[in-house]
């Protein structure tokens, strides 16, 4: 069955400092995969996904995310984070045939000033 | 992106009682899904809503419970029914965005529920 694992529930990390947020996935075929984030109160907002082709996606807000295939990985990266940045970080893979997301569990980011 | 939006944002019922929620996208979609949020957990899809048809629920969820309309290609509605403390969560609907030609999802901003 198609799932996703995100191992660090927790992170906290210094502002100004880099951030990496992992995500593994249990797909059979090539995946669809998302990274979403939740600020306190609010909605999801897509911050980039990967389909196909180059495996480094840009996103917005300075994220960036690395597809690596062997790994079954997808993390999510951002060379210098803000105090804005703090929030909740949902990983995502798409069914192909029914287009349902499944999501994992959620990173929480907490940033230091 | 299509814009999403969900009324009511949050709400406080009592036990037994039901709730509605609406969702209403400024473009036509096909793929319309309802998630539920439970406080500090990940989305668990409910269900999926397309227009024209009946909406296919996950595991662990039935209609009885979560009755779901889809009348038209720009709205959703969730019925949440004979509500208990356990329903308390954030409900959010989502639709597929294909114009891009990928499949890319948006979320509405929720509708944080909680029941007493």
């Amino acid at each position: 069955a198609q799932s996703v694992t995100q191992p660090d529930i927790h992170i906290t990390v210094s502002e100004g400092a880099s951030l990496e947020l992992r995500c593994n996935y249990s797909y059979g075929a090539t995946p669809y995969l998302f990274w979403y984030v939740q600020s306190p109160g609010q909605g999801l907002q897509l911050l980039l996904k990967y389909f196909s082709g180059d495996t480094l996606v840009q996103g917005i807000k300075g994220f960036e995310a690395e597809f690596k295939r062997s790994q079954s990985s997808f993390n999510l990266r951002k060379p210098s984070v803000h105090w804005s940045d703090a929030a909740e970080y949902f990983c995502a893979v798409r069914r192909v045939n029914t287009g349902k997301l499944i999501f994992g569990q959620g990173t929480t980011l907490q940033v230091k000033p | 992106s299509a814009v999403i939006s969900q009324k009511p944002s949050r709400d406080i019922c009592q036990r037994g009682t039901s709730l509605t929620i609406q969702c209403q996208v400024d473009s036509q979609v096909t793929m319309m899904f309802w998630y539920r949020q439970q406080p500090g957990q990940s989305l668990t899809l409910i269900a999926t809503a397309n227009q024209g048809s009946e909406a296919t629920y996950e595991s662990g969820f039935v209609i009885d419970k979560f009755p779901i309309s889809r009348p038209n290609l720009t709205f959703s509605t969730l019925t949440v029914s004979n509500m208990s403390p356990e329903d308390s969560s954030i409900y959010l609907c989502s639709v597929e965005d294909r114009e891009t030609g990928g499949f890319e999802q948006y979320f509405g901003p929720g509708t944080r529920l909680t029941v007493t």
